[in-house]
């Protein structure tokens, strides 16, 4: 189905450590996007990656495109307090219309402990 | 930066009350959108508005839910009769008129069904 498993759910880290988290996919999408969202708010958008294999950057952050078409990974490098968040994997899953109907992960909530 | 903004912020309501929550879509964008988050949950796909219609929308989006572009820049989700499951945030979204282009959300709206 077009169900997106995120893991991990939470992460409890210290300040200055990198963060990894990733999404799986029985099915094949069209993009994957990573959202942040903070208390309160809506998500905001962090990097969309394209392509399969397609590996982007925005600061500390790095996401890839798996191959497959079927996961990708997050890195935040050196983390820092306000990364704190819940961050969301999404895609356009392949075969449908794609105008926008995203399908999202579960979310992982990150917690950086100074 | 342009963005999607909503109002109310949060909105509560009596059972069987019908609520109307607003958005002002991004102005350069075609496609809207409206997406549901119950209290720590995942994001949820509600409904995709194009040229003054419906795309797409999905098993949550019943006979209770319309939605409508009043004027040009206005973008509204109408709830005709709330029940105490519709108590969560909304989220409304924007994106450009071109295949898998990343949405861009709104704060959204907390409604509170009591």
């Amino acid at each position: 189905g077009q169900q997106l498993n995120q893991s991990p759910q939470s992460m409890f880290i210290q300040e200055g450590e990198d963060v990894s988290m990733n999404c799986t996919s029985s099915s094949i999408f069209n993009t994957w996007l990573w959202y942040k969202q903070d208390p309160g708010e809506g998500p905001v958008l962090l990097i969309a990656l394209y392509k399969a294999g397609e590996l982007t950057s925005n600061g500390r952050l790095t996401a890839q495109f798996g191959i497959t078409r079927k996961d990708s990974f997050l890195n935040i490098s050196a983390s820092i307090p306000s990364d704190v968040g819940i961050y969301f994997c999404a895609g356009h899953h392949a075969g449908g219309t794609s105008y926008g109907k995203l399908t999202f992960g579960q979310g992982t909530i990150l917690t950086v402990h100074p | 930066e342009p963005e999607v903004t909503q109002t109310p912020s949060h909105q509560v309501t009596q059972m069987g009350q019908e609520v109307i929550l607003r958005c002002v879509p991004i102005s350069n964008h075609l496609y809207f959108y409206w997406y549901r988050q119950i209290l720590g949950q995942k994001v949820e796909f509600l409904v995709s508005f194009y040229n003054n219609e419906i795309s797409e929308k999905s098993e949550i989006f019943d006979d209770q839910f319309s939605v409508e572009r009043p004027d040009g820049s206005n973008f509204t989700l109408k709830i005709r009769s709330t029940k105490l499951e519709d108590s969560a945030m909304y989220f409304c979204a924007s994106s450009e008129a071109r295949l898998n282009s990343p949405l861009h959300f709104g704060n959204g709206t907390r409604l509170t069904v009591t």
